[in-house]
């Protein structure tokens, strides 16, 4: 069975701080892997997917992604947190069919 | 890029009524469209797969005489949910998946406020 777990339902970094946001999976075959951010009363937006070419997965904003198969891990990173990078941030699975599995969220404060 | 709507946007309604919530794909035609229920400072569950010309496929739990799906036509999914009741407020959200491509590629609509009264 195919799984998602974000570590940290809240994470709060100052303006210009490193942000991590982690993410591990369980997939029982090599799987597509996403980051997705949501901003209050709006859809989800892709940041960046990994779909088994390089592992380090670059994306929208700044932000991106390391797939590590010997940990399971895909953690978001971005180096220097803006104002405008507070949002919900879903990590998503999908093995290959229909399905896409979500996270439950991680939501990221950015402070002055 | 692929991009979906949703209409309305938010909506409120009496108890006992029902609501339509349409889901379009702008600039694709989408033979597969998936409908997700969000409650607040909650992550996405997936309640139906909607194909296109075919019934749709509901998840575990979800009551399919309560939430219908029709998939008519290649741009267009509803999802009705009939006799709402207060705890149905919730927040929609649908996405497609673009033919052709990578079957993993979903697009997200900009999802839909229901609040039952």
């Amino acid at each position: 069975a195919q799984s998602v777990t974000q570590l940290g339902s809240h994470v709060s970094v100052s303006e210009g701080a490193l942000v991590l946001l982690r993410c591990n999976y369980s997939s029982s075959v090599p799987p597509y892997l996403f980051w997705y951010v949501q901003y209050p009363n709006q859809g989800l937006q892709l940041l960046l997917k990994y779909t088994s070419a390089a592992t380090l997965v670059k994306g929208i904003n700044g932000f991106e992604a390391e797939f590590k198969k010997s940990e399971t891990s895909f953690h978001l990173t971005k180096p220097s947190a803006h104002m405008s990078d507070a949002a919900e941030y879903f990590c998503a699975v999908n093995p290959g069919g229909f399905k896409t599995i979500f996270g439950a969220g991680t939501r990221l404060f950015v402070k002055a | 890029g692929a991009v979906v709507s949703q209409h309305p946007s938010r909506v409120i309604c009496k108890s006992g009524t029902s609501v339509k919530i349409e889901c379009r794909s702008l600039d694709f035609q989408a033979t597969t469209m998936f409908w997700y229920r969000q409650f607040p400072k909650q992550s996405l569950m997936l309640m139906a797969t909607s194909n296109e010309g075919s019934k749709a496929t509901y998840e575990q739990g979800v009551e399919k005489d309560k939430f219908l799906i029709n998939h008519a036509s290649l741009t267009l999914s509803t999802l009705t949910v009939t006799s709402a009741h207060p705890e149905d407020s919730s927040f929609y959200i649908c996405s497609a998946r673009v033919p052709g491509g990578r079957q993993e590629t979903q697009y997200f609509g900009p999802g839909t406020r229901l609040l039952v009264l």
